[in-house]
């Protein structure tokens, strides 16, 4: 079955990079139509989409984070990374990775448990 | 920064049917197919409904999705005390906003 698991620091300070790592089962992220993407919930707030990677290395990010996010895979580790530099407060959420796939409306239909991250001096 | 307006809230009794609006613009909703999550307390987003009107392997035929010019619903029949949850809308966006938006959110109350 498919599963995937966020991890990085809890804590973070502001200006810093914050680095996430997901790491995923059930699925290969070189299979024709296959993406991976990333989304953030801070608390108490709605859901905010991040970025996306492709099985074809194509990868699209938020217009308004755009300038912010780096997302790359590694395909032999079964992994996606999302970077996200110059840290503020203003970011602390849950952050989401979650699987996408053809045939299901571009939906995200698997996601992982969550990690949360403190933007805190 | 949301680009789908939904209500923030709802409710119903047990048994009743609720419904949930989902209102965009022709350049998400309008051109693009709608996704539905359910976010119970404390976990992870899960994808309820996918191209409008569609369901996962799983997901209760109480669940139904539609779909018309830039609006969509979510409605819930027969309505149980395991769907309080809040409760997403999603779609592309052709537009500068960003490829992927997801609604305000609507928090569902079983009363």
């Amino acid at each position: 079955q498919i599963t995937l698991k966020e991890s990085g620091p809890t804590l973070v300070k502001p200006t810093q990079t914050l680095t996430l790592t997901c790491t995923f089962s059930g699925f290969s992220l070189s299979t024709s139509g296959v993406g991976v993407g990333w989304i953030r919930q801070p608390p108490g707030k709605a859901l905010e989409w991040l970025a996306l990677i492709y099985w074809d290395d194509d990868k699209r990010y938020s217009p308004s984070l755009k300038s912010r996010l780096t997302i790359t895979k590694d395909t032999s580790k079964n992994q996606v990374v999302l970077t996200m530099t110059n840290m503020d407060p203003v970011d602390t959420a849950t952050y989401y990775c979650a699987h996408s796939r053809p045939g299901y409306g571009d939906s995200f239909d698997y996601w992982g448990q969550g990690t949360l991250v403190t933007v805190s001096s | 920064q949301s680009v789908l307006t939904q209500p923030p809230s709802a409710s119903g009794t047990p048994g009743q049917r609720v419904t949930i609006s989902c209102s965009g613009s022709s350049s998400n909703i309008g051109s693009n197919t709608v996704n539905w999550y359910q976010q119970l307390p404390g976990t992870a987003p899960k994808l309820l409904i996918y191209s409008n009107n569609q369901r996962p392997s799983g997901v209760p035929d109480r669940f139904s999705g539609s779909k018309s010019g830039t609006s969509a619903s979510l409605a819930i029949s027969g309505l149980q005390s395991e769907d309080e949850a809040d409760y997403y809308c999603a779609a592309w966006d052709d537009s500068l906003n960003g490829p992927y938006v997801f609604g305000t959110g609507t928090k569902v109350t079983v009363l």
